[in-house]
């Protein structure tokens, strides 16, 4: 089964500035990383799919990057909207389907 | 407009049995593999089943492998989640999620359903 790590556990950022979030797999799982957004009291919502492909009517300012064993989610200029918690989630090697732990970003 | 309507969640004793659907509109049901995922606070989001397009291919995770069975029925454009022999563990919310593309098991999910959820105590 391959664990997805994500960085750090908590973001504590202001609007407008620059979020960056990690995720860390314990094998390489290609470019085949999505992210996903969610907030309270709702399902979560797909960012992006195989590392660096926006789902659509997600804005410009959300950017994934990497491959392997390494990626980035990239919030270019935190929204009031933004504030929530960010999961990535691996479909390279399954059955097991693995997700993150989640990173949870919060107003400074 | 898309939409994923979950059902039939509740409270279930230990050892019973429960069947959730999900009432898919607005897109082309029989084209897309389908899926369940759980989330917990302690366990967060954790993958359960997944179903191919045709309802032929099935996939389990094995906490619920022999437990539980995936199916659907594309004339009624709903998927299932059959549940049996419930452990406290499996208390959840159960999202039904589509995957991103069609005739494919690139299992991005592009569309979540509201959740319905489970609770599994005596």
């Amino acid at each position: 089964e391959i664990v997805l790590t994500q960085s750090p556990s908590t973001l504590s950022l202001s609007p407008g500035e620059r979020a960056t979030l990690s995720c860390r797999a314990s094998q390489s799982v290609d470019r085949y990383l999505a992210w996903y957004q969610q907030k309270p009291g709702q399902a979560p919502r797909l960012l992006i799919y195989d590392g660096t492909n926006r789902a659509t009517g997600i804005p410009a300012r959300f950017s994934g990057s990497g491959s392997g064993t390494d990626f980035t989610l990239t919030i270019s200029s935190l929204e009031p909207e933004d504030f929530a918690v960010y999961y990535c989630q691996q479909r390279s090697i399954w059955p097991p389907l693995t997700f993150g732990g989640g990173t949870k970003v919060e107003i400074k | 407009e898309m939409q994923l309507l979950g059902s039939g969640g509740g409270l279930v004793l230990p050892g019973g049995s429960l069947r959730l659907s999900c009432a898919a509109s607005g897109f082309t049901f029989a084209n897309h593999a389908m899926n369940w995922v759980r989330q917990t606070p302690e366990k967060g989001l954790e993958w359960v089943a997944a179903i191919g397009d045709a309802g032929i291919s099935t996939y389990y995770a094995d906490s619920v492998k022999g437990r539980f069975t995936i199916s659907r029925d594309n004339s009624r454009n709903t998927l299932y989640l059959q549940m049996s022999s419930l452990r406290p563990e499996d208390t959840a919310i159960y999202y039904c999620t589509k995957v991103l593309a069609s005739s494919s098991w690139d299992q991005h999910f592009d569309f979540w359903g509201q959740g319905t959820l489970v609770t599994v105590s005596s």
